[in-house]
This record gives structure tokens, sequence and C-alpha cells, in this order.
């Protein structure tokens, strides 16, 4: 498995301000998603980022709101702008397809717990 | 669109006893996955299935896919309070390699 991180843990934010999160991996990997866990829900995909081109957002998601980079195969960052309370909620990285991995298995950060007051 | 259920939605077990907890596919499975958040943090990668009928097993938690594929269930044995947390299942959509999720079972171990 990869250890993946993400920067910061946990954020308390203004209302109308924006958040970049960050998702560093140890090694190379080929997919890299981000997902929205709202408070007592179930997972739900935002985007899967896709290194050196736009990202690819599920319904219900827009660039404007969710800015994703990936420059690399390693890292990944997620903005979430002009927030809002109802943003308020886990944000986690996840990744596919490790080198030398040949299952689909999708490892998942230790998540960003977000705050808008 | 793919929807898995799961059930219960919540459990609260003595330490020391058995419990199960089943995922439920309105359609075929190509991957099911097994995670288990703590409270507030990220998932914990539990095991994969694919093949109909397969059993994989890790210490005390053993998950099971049935024949047909819409079905499966994870099977803790004498339960202890580390395995307190949210199981989630997590299925391969058929268009691709992203995951949809169950709601979760969270799952209490009183010592």
């Amino acid at each position: 498995s990869a250890v993946i991180s993400q920067k910061p843990s946990r954020d308390i934010c203004q209302r109308g301000t924006s958040l970049t999160i960050q998702c560093q991996v140890d090694s190379q990997v080929t997919m890299m998603f981000w997902y929205r866990q709202q408070p007592g829900q179930s997972l739900t995909l935002i985007a899967t980022a896709n290194q050196g081109s736009e990202a690819t957002y599920e319904s219900g998601f827009v660039i404007d709101k969710f800015p994703i980079s990936r420059p690399n195969l390693t890292f990944s960052t997620l903005t979430v702008s002009n927030m809002s309370p109802e943003d308020s909620s886990i944000y986690l990285c996840s990744v596919e397809r490790l080198a030398g991995d040949s299952t689909d298995t999708q490892y998942f950060g230790p998540g960003t717990r977000l705050t808008v007051l | 669109s793919q929807e898995l259920e799961q059930s219960p939605q919540s459990l609260i077990v003595q330490e020391g006893k058995n419990l199960t907890i089943n995922c439920t596919s309105s359609k075929t499975l190509y991957g099911l996955y097994w995670y288990k958040q703590k409270y507030g943090e990220g998932l914990i990668f539990l095991m994969m299935l694919q093949k109909g009928g397969e059993e994989k097993s890790h210490e005390k938690i053993t998950a099971k896919l049935d024949e047909k594929k819409q079905q499966s269930s994870l099977h803790i044995t004498a339960s202890q309070p580390s395995h307190a947390g949210i199981y989630l299942c997590g299925a391969d959509r058929p268009s691709g390699s992203r995951l949809t999720f169950g709601e979760g079972t969270q799952l209490t171990v009183n010592p």
C-alpha cells in the first residue's frame, strides 16, 4: 500500500473564503480521486484528478467551486472555493494503481476535516 | 446507478461476541471493497472481493461475496474494542475504477 498524507488535517474557516487541501503520496500512482464525506453520511466522489489535464467532475460538482490540480503522479490539490457552512465535511483523497500493484484497490488518505462558520 | 445498502446501520455488541455486517447491491458487483473508518478519520482498506463465492480473512475478520455477486458480508469473530468504528462497503463502477459507497455501519464494542 501507499503512504498518503493530507494537509491540513483540519481547519476552521470563515464563510466566503477558500481553502486548498494538499494530498501527497509516497509513490507514483496512476489514479487520484477526491471524495467528500458530509457529517453522518457516506463518501461521495467529487472528481478524478488527472495528471496534466483538467479534472473529471462528477454530477453536482463544478470546477469553479472545487478547482483541482495534479501537477505530477504523486501530488494533487483540491480547493474549496467561496465556502459556506454546507461545505463543512471531511475531504479525502484516494489513490489507485500504485506502481507494481496489479489490483484496482483504492487507498485513502487520513482526510481533512473542514468546518465553515 | 449502482446502489449499495448496508445493514445494520449501527450495531452495539459486547466484547467477545461475533457479528455480521451485510452489503447488498442492486446490480452485479464487479469488485467489492470493505473499509474501516474511525470517527473523523480516513479509511483503512480491509479486503477486496471480486469472484462469486470468494472468501477472504484477515485476523478475526472474514468477508464473503455471494455466488451471484450481489451481496457481501463481513463477519467479525470474538469482537474487541479495537474493532469499533464505521465499516463501509464500496463497489467498483462498471464504467471505471471509481467507487460507490454504502452508508456505513457504525460498530460499537463494549468492554
